[in-house]
């Protein structure tokens, strides 16, 4: 079964306090992995994806494939991390289709 | 370059109606995906469009259909409308360029069924 699983629907830190949202996925084969984040008032939005390895607004997520996870990583929360994330799959062969977990909002206090 | 619009932004219909949603891509893609977000079942896709036709499917039933045009606008129709239909409905457009699956978001379609 294609799946992705966000344990945590909410998770809320201090500013400045580290974060890391869980990320599980089941897919037999080589998916690519994303995460998408929605600000509050905004449209889904792509943070940043397994293929690239890159870190934007500080985020960094590594894929361990042993796990089947995906977790996304930041050392320092900022106020303006707050947001509903969403880890997402997508089949090889570049279908056009994400699946999608239930999503975590992160919630970072002051 | 402009992002996805969709429209309208809100509907309002009753049951047993029928309901077209449309969507238009960032120019210069020919992928349109849809997705149907609910509180409780979250985001789900339902079907792609590349080149005006439909590559692929979700587990959705035959009452939700939908059609990309030549201009690789997208519409999505929804017949016979239960309440359960009531979702914002998502759409994404991509280039679908080489193995790069990067979806662009519209704001969506709010759908309230009565």
């Amino acid at each position: 079964a294609q799946r992705v699983t966000q344990p945590e629907k909410l998770l809320s830190v201090f500013k400045g306090a580290p974060v890391e949202l869980k990320c599980n996925y089941s897919y037999s084969g080589s998916p690519e992995l994303f995460w998408y984040v929605q600000y509050s008032r905004q449209r889904l939005q792509l943070l940043l994806r397994h293929i690239s390895r890159e870190s934007i607004k500080g985020f960094t997520a590594d894929l361990n494939k042993g796990e089947t996870s995906f977790h996304l990583k930041k050392p320092f929360a900022q106020e303006e991390d707050s947001a509903m994330y969403y880890c997402a799959l997508s089949p090889p062969s570049n279908t056009g289709k994400l699946i999608f977990g239930q999503g975590t909002t992160l919630q970072v206090k002051p | 370059k402009a992002g996805v619009t969709q429209t309208p932004r809100y509907l309002i219909k009753t049951r047993g109606q029928q309901v077209t949603l449309s969507c238009s891509p960032i120019s210069g893609h020919r992928s349109v995906s849809w997705y149907q977000q609910t509180p409780g079942q979250g985001l789900q896709f339902l079907f792609e469009y590349f080149s005006e036709t439909q590559r692929n499917k979700g587990n959705f039933p035959g009452r939700f259909s939908g059609r990309q045009f030549s201009n690789s606008r997208s519409e999505m129709n929804v017949s016979t409308l239960e309440l359960g239909d009531s979702a914002l409905y998502l759409c994404a457009s991509s280039s679908r360029t080489g193995n790069y699956n990067e979806q662009f978001f519209g704001p969506g379609t709010r759908l309230t069924v009565l």
